[in-house]
């Protein structure tokens, strides 16, 4: 049964420091999504990229946030500084790049900035 | 742009009754239509979409949604329904697009609780 994985699922990390999270997607999607999730905004598209292309980051802010995939297995999120307003919870979801498509999401990072 | 509004943040219901969670949408362009589930502490989950065809979907769980363009809906419903339904659904829509992915533009979220 493929899924996609985040690692970690929980993070509590101070105020200033560097929080990387990471998501491998099912294997042959060449889609990937990375959403937050907040009580106050609900869900948000951070960024998206496809064929490890970035396609749209402006979701992103990009004084402290940057998305990358090193490899089609992997694509990270990386926050620094972090913030308190940071503390949300963090999705990835992988497609096959058609409007069509279902995304898949995988259990999410949940990130508390103290 | 595209938005979509869930009319109902909390739905209460009382297990094996007939719920219908609303959800309404706006779009300059045609859009594909879909809702996910969220069960605790999870990520979310496909129950079904609207592409074309026939405007009654059917998904998973007994789930099926009702597209109506002139009315920019998509309701979902279940005839009867369990405790394990209890999750957070959202509906959401993304642009017809021939090419590349479109990111999903979400709605605020219904909290279904199913009481015994």
């Amino acid at each position: 049964d493929a899924r996609v994985t985040q690692t970690p699922r929980h993070k509590v990390t101070e105020m200033g420091q560097e929080v990387t999270m990471r998501c491998q997607p099912i294997l042959g999607h060449n889609t990937v999504f990375w959403y937050r999730q907040t009580m106050m905004q609900g869900l948000e598209l951070l960024a998206y990229f496809r064929n490890r292309a970035p396609l749209d980051d402006s979701g992103m802010p990009k004084d402290r946030f940057s998305a990358e995939m090193p490899d089609a297995t992997l694509a990270t999120l990386k926050i620094q500084p972090s913030e308190p307003r940071d503390s949300a919870v963090y999705f990835c979801a992988s497609g096959l790049g058609r409007g069509t498509d279902t995304q898949y999401f995988g259990p999410g990072t949940r990130l508390t900035v103290l | 742009a595209q938005s979509v509004t869930q009319l109902d943040s909390q739905v209460p219901v009382f297990e094996e009754a007939p719920v219908e969670l609303r959800c309404n949408y706006s779009s300059s362009v045609s859009v594909y239509l879909f809702w996910y589930v969220q069960y605790p502490n999870q990520g979310l989950q496909l129950l079904l979409k609207y592409l074309s065809g026939s405007t009654l979907v059917k998904g998973i769980n007994g789930f099926e949604a009702e597209f109506n363009k002139s009315q920019t809906s998509f309701h979902l419903r279940k005839p009867s329904v369990h405790i394990s339904d209890t999750a957070e659904y959202f509906c959401a829509v993304t642009p017809i697009s021939s090419g590349s992915a479109r990111q999903l533009t979400f709605g605020s979220g219904t909290q279904l609780t199913v009481l015994p």
